[in-house]
Protein backbone atom coordinates (compact mmCIF):
# COMPACT_ATOMS: atom_id res chain seq x y z
CA UNK A 1 0.00 0.00 0.00
CA UNK A 2 1.03 3.57 -0.23
CA UNK A 3 0.30 4.65 3.18
CA UNK A 4 2.50 4.86 6.68
CA UNK A 5 2.13 0.97 7.96
CA UNK A 6 2.85 0.09 11.55
CA UNK A 7 3.25 -3.40 13.37
CA UNK A 8 2.31 -5.03 15.51
CA UNK A 9 -1.51 -3.60 15.27
CA UNK A 10 -2.08 -4.84 18.72
CA UNK A 11 0.56 -5.86 21.79
CA UNK A 12 -0.28 -6.83 24.86
CA UNK A 13 2.68 -7.65 27.57
CA UNK A 14 3.61 -7.86 31.07
CA UNK A 15 5.19 -5.53 32.90
CA UNK A 16 9.06 -5.55 32.60
CA UNK A 17 8.73 -6.99 29.60
CA UNK A 18 10.87 -5.15 26.20
CA UNK A 19 8.58 -4.49 23.45
CA UNK A 20 9.93 -3.44 20.10
CA UNK A 21 6.96 -1.73 17.25
CA UNK A 22 7.91 -1.37 13.99
CA UNK A 23 7.22 1.73 11.27
CA UNK A 24 7.30 1.57 7.31
CA UNK A 25 7.09 4.69 6.35
CA UNK A 26 5.84 6.31 2.63
CA UNK A 27 8.48 5.82 0.36
CA UNK A 28 10.66 8.35 -0.24
CA UNK A 29 9.61 10.30 2.91
CA UNK A 30 12.83 11.63 4.48
CA UNK A 31 11.25 12.14 7.66
CA UNK A 32 9.73 9.90 10.35
CA UNK A 33 8.27 10.68 13.69
CA UNK A 34 7.06 9.11 16.71
CA UNK A 35 3.61 10.00 18.96
CA UNK A 36 2.15 8.28 21.73
CA UNK A 37 -1.70 8.86 22.44
CA UNK A 38 -2.96 8.10 26.15
CA UNK A 39 -6.61 7.24 26.58
CA UNK A 40 -9.08 10.25 25.45
CA UNK A 41 -5.98 12.30 25.16
CA UNK A 42 -3.98 14.23 22.67
CA UNK A 43 -1.25 13.19 20.43
CA UNK A 44 2.39 13.69 22.20
CA UNK A 45 5.39 13.92 20.23
CA UNK A 46 8.24 11.30 21.45
CA UNK A 47 10.95 11.38 18.81
CA UNK A 48 11.89 12.44 15.04
CA UNK A 49 14.08 11.53 12.40
CA UNK A 50 15.23 13.40 8.96
CA UNK A 51 17.43 12.51 6.71
CA UNK A 52 20.74 11.39 8.07
CA UNK A 53 20.63 14.16 10.51
CA UNK A 54 20.47 13.25 14.43
CA UNK A 55 17.18 12.37 15.65
CA UNK A 56 15.56 15.12 17.90
CA UNK A 57 14.86 12.96 20.84
CA UNK A 58 13.28 15.88 23.02
CA UNK A 59 10.09 13.88 23.52
CA UNK A 60 10.71 10.71 24.56
CA UNK A 61 9.56 10.42 28.20
CA UNK A 62 12.58 8.36 29.95
CA UNK A 63 15.78 6.59 29.05
CA UNK A 64 13.67 3.73 28.46
CA UNK A 65 12.28 4.89 25.39
CA UNK A 66 14.68 4.43 22.15
CA UNK A 67 14.30 4.65 18.57
CA UNK A 68 16.28 3.58 15.75
CA UNK A 69 15.90 4.35 11.69
CA UNK A 70 17.84 2.39 9.27
CA UNK A 71 18.39 5.29 5.96
CA UNK A 72 15.19 6.52 5.35
CA UNK A 73 12.47 3.07 5.51
CA UNK A 74 11.76 1.40 8.46
CA UNK A 75 12.06 2.81 12.35
CA UNK A 76 11.42 0.99 15.41
CA UNK A 77 10.60 2.19 18.68
CA UNK A 78 11.52 0.12 21.64
CA UNK A 79 10.71 0.42 25.47
CA UNK A 80 12.54 -1.79 28.17
CA UNK A 81 11.48 -2.63 31.58
CA UNK A 82 7.64 -1.75 30.13
CA UNK A 83 5.67 -0.20 33.13
CA UNK A 84 1.87 -0.15 33.23
CA UNK A 85 1.79 3.55 32.50
CA UNK A 86 2.84 3.15 28.83
CA UNK A 87 -0.09 1.31 27.76
CA UNK A 88 -1.02 3.61 24.83
CA UNK A 89 -1.28 3.62 21.32
CA UNK A 90 2.16 4.60 19.69
CA UNK A 91 1.52 6.12 16.60
CA UNK A 92 4.16 6.73 13.52
CA UNK A 93 4.08 9.56 11.03
CA UNK A 94 5.84 10.17 8.02
CA UNK A 95 6.68 13.28 5.50
CA UNK A 96 8.49 14.36 2.59
CA UNK A 97 10.46 16.89 4.45
CA UNK A 98 10.93 19.51 7.00
CA UNK A 99 7.86 20.77 8.00
CA UNK A 100 5.80 19.00 4.98
CA UNK A 101 2.41 17.52 6.06
CA UNK A 102 2.38 14.88 8.30
CA UNK A 103 0.78 11.49 7.22
CA UNK A 104 -0.24 8.93 10.26
CA UNK A 105 -0.10 4.80 10.26
CA UNK A 106 -2.95 3.64 12.21
CA UNK A 107 -0.76 2.98 15.18
CA UNK A 108 0.01 0.33 17.61
CA UNK A 109 -2.70 -0.36 21.05
CA UNK A 110 0.27 -1.20 23.32
CA UNK A 111 -1.25 -2.58 26.83
CA UNK A 112 1.05 -3.49 29.30
CA UNK A 113 -0.39 -5.66 32.28
CA UNK B 1 3.53 23.91 30.31
CA UNK B 2 2.00 24.91 26.86
CA UNK B 3 -1.32 23.92 26.25
CA UNK B 4 -3.79 23.17 23.48
CA UNK B 5 -7.12 23.38 24.79
CA UNK B 6 -10.19 22.51 22.48
CA UNK B 7 -14.02 23.11 23.16
CA UNK B 8 -15.94 21.40 23.17
CA UNK B 9 -14.86 18.19 24.70
CA UNK B 10 -17.32 16.58 22.76
CA UNK B 11 -21.52 16.84 20.86
CA UNK B 12 -23.42 15.03 20.09
CA UNK B 13 -25.36 16.60 16.94
CA UNK B 14 -28.67 15.30 14.18
CA UNK B 15 -27.35 14.81 11.11
CA UNK B 16 -27.81 17.83 8.90
CA UNK B 17 -26.88 20.13 11.90
CA UNK B 18 -23.59 22.27 11.48
CA UNK B 19 -20.60 21.87 13.79
CA UNK B 20 -18.54 24.39 15.62
CA UNK B 21 -15.73 23.50 17.38
CA UNK B 22 -12.53 25.90 19.01
CA UNK B 23 -8.78 25.61 19.89
CA UNK B 24 -7.00 27.67 22.19
CA UNK B 25 -3.33 28.17 22.96
CA UNK B 26 -1.22 30.26 25.47
CA UNK B 27 0.89 30.90 23.32
CA UNK B 28 1.29 32.01 19.61
CA UNK B 29 1.44 29.45 16.69
CA UNK B 30 1.90 30.27 13.25
CA UNK B 31 0.65 27.05 11.68
CA UNK B 32 -3.00 26.08 12.66
CA UNK B 33 -3.85 22.29 11.67
CA UNK B 34 -7.32 20.61 12.18
CA UNK B 35 -6.67 16.55 11.89
CA UNK B 36 -9.91 14.07 12.31
CA UNK B 37 -9.46 10.68 13.90
CA UNK B 38 -11.54 7.70 12.99
CA UNK B 39 -11.48 4.78 15.89
CA UNK B 40 -8.55 2.55 15.00
CA UNK B 41 -7.09 5.03 12.73
CA UNK B 42 -4.34 7.41 12.81
CA UNK B 43 -5.24 10.91 12.39
CA UNK B 44 -5.75 12.43 8.75
CA UNK B 45 -4.78 15.82 8.14
CA UNK B 46 -8.16 18.54 6.69
CA UNK B 47 -7.05 21.82 6.42
CA UNK B 48 -3.66 23.38 7.21
CA UNK B 49 -3.99 26.90 7.72
CA UNK B 50 -0.74 29.46 7.58
CA UNK B 51 -2.18 32.82 8.30
CA UNK B 52 -3.74 35.19 10.84
CA UNK B 53 -7.02 35.97 9.60
CA UNK B 54 -7.17 33.10 6.86
CA UNK B 55 -10.14 31.44 6.23
CA UNK B 56 -10.16 28.32 4.56
CA UNK B 57 -12.36 25.69 3.13
CA UNK B 58 -12.21 21.76 2.24
CA UNK B 59 -15.99 20.96 1.11
CA UNK B 60 -18.31 21.07 3.99
CA UNK B 61 -15.58 22.01 6.58
CA UNK B 62 -13.72 25.55 6.80
CA UNK B 63 -11.43 26.74 9.30
CA UNK B 64 -10.17 29.96 10.46
CA UNK B 65 -6.35 31.68 12.19
CA UNK B 66 -7.13 33.80 14.31
CA UNK B 67 -6.27 37.30 14.18
CA UNK B 68 -4.59 36.98 17.58
CA UNK B 69 -2.69 33.55 16.75
CA UNK B 70 -3.56 31.79 19.61
CA UNK B 71 -6.68 30.36 18.41
CA UNK B 72 -8.57 28.42 15.59
CA UNK B 73 -12.01 27.22 15.14
CA UNK B 74 -13.56 24.61 12.73
CA UNK B 75 -16.84 24.56 11.21
CA UNK B 76 -18.36 22.24 9.77
CA UNK B 77 -21.57 22.45 8.18
CA UNK B 78 -25.00 19.83 7.62
CA UNK B 79 -23.11 17.26 9.53
CA UNK B 80 -23.92 13.57 7.86
CA UNK B 81 -22.93 10.50 9.93
CA UNK B 82 -19.50 9.59 8.24
CA UNK B 83 -18.35 13.01 10.23
CA UNK B 84 -18.20 11.10 13.96
CA UNK B 85 -14.33 11.26 14.92
CA UNK B 86 -12.36 12.93 16.80
CA UNK B 87 -11.07 16.27 15.44
CA UNK B 88 -7.70 17.66 16.83
CA UNK B 89 -6.17 21.02 16.07
CA UNK B 90 -2.17 20.84 15.97
CA UNK B 91 0.61 23.02 15.24
CA UNK B 92 4.72 23.29 15.42
CA UNK B 93 5.63 24.61 18.62
CA UNK B 94 7.95 26.82 17.00
CA UNK B 95 8.13 28.26 13.35
CA UNK B 96 10.19 25.33 11.49
CA UNK B 97 9.90 22.74 14.29
CA UNK B 98 9.34 19.84 12.87
CA UNK B 99 7.56 17.90 15.80
CA UNK B 100 3.52 18.66 16.28
CA UNK B 101 2.07 19.87 19.38
CA UNK B 102 -1.72 18.72 19.59
CA UNK B 103 -4.64 19.52 21.58
CA UNK B 104 -6.97 17.60 23.55
CA UNK B 105 -9.76 16.97 20.81
CA UNK B 106 -13.35 17.16 19.75
CA UNK B 107 -15.52 14.01 20.01
CA UNK B 108 -18.02 14.38 17.50
CA UNK B 109 -20.89 11.97 17.42
CA UNK B 110 -23.64 12.63 14.39
CA UNK B 111 -26.93 11.00 15.44
CA UNK B 112 -28.90 9.59 12.25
Amino acid sequence: GAGVSQSPSNKVTEKGKDVELRCDPISGHTALYWYRQRLGQGLEFLIYFQGNSAPDKSGLPSDRFSAERTGESVSTLTIQRTQQEDSAVYLCASSRGLAETQYFGPGTRLLVL
Amino acid sequence: GQQLNQSPQSMFIQEGEDVSMNCTSSSIFNTWLWYKQEPGEGPVLLIALYKAGELTSNGRLTAQFGITRKDSFLNISASIPSDVGIYFCAGPLQTGANNLFFGTGTRLTVIP
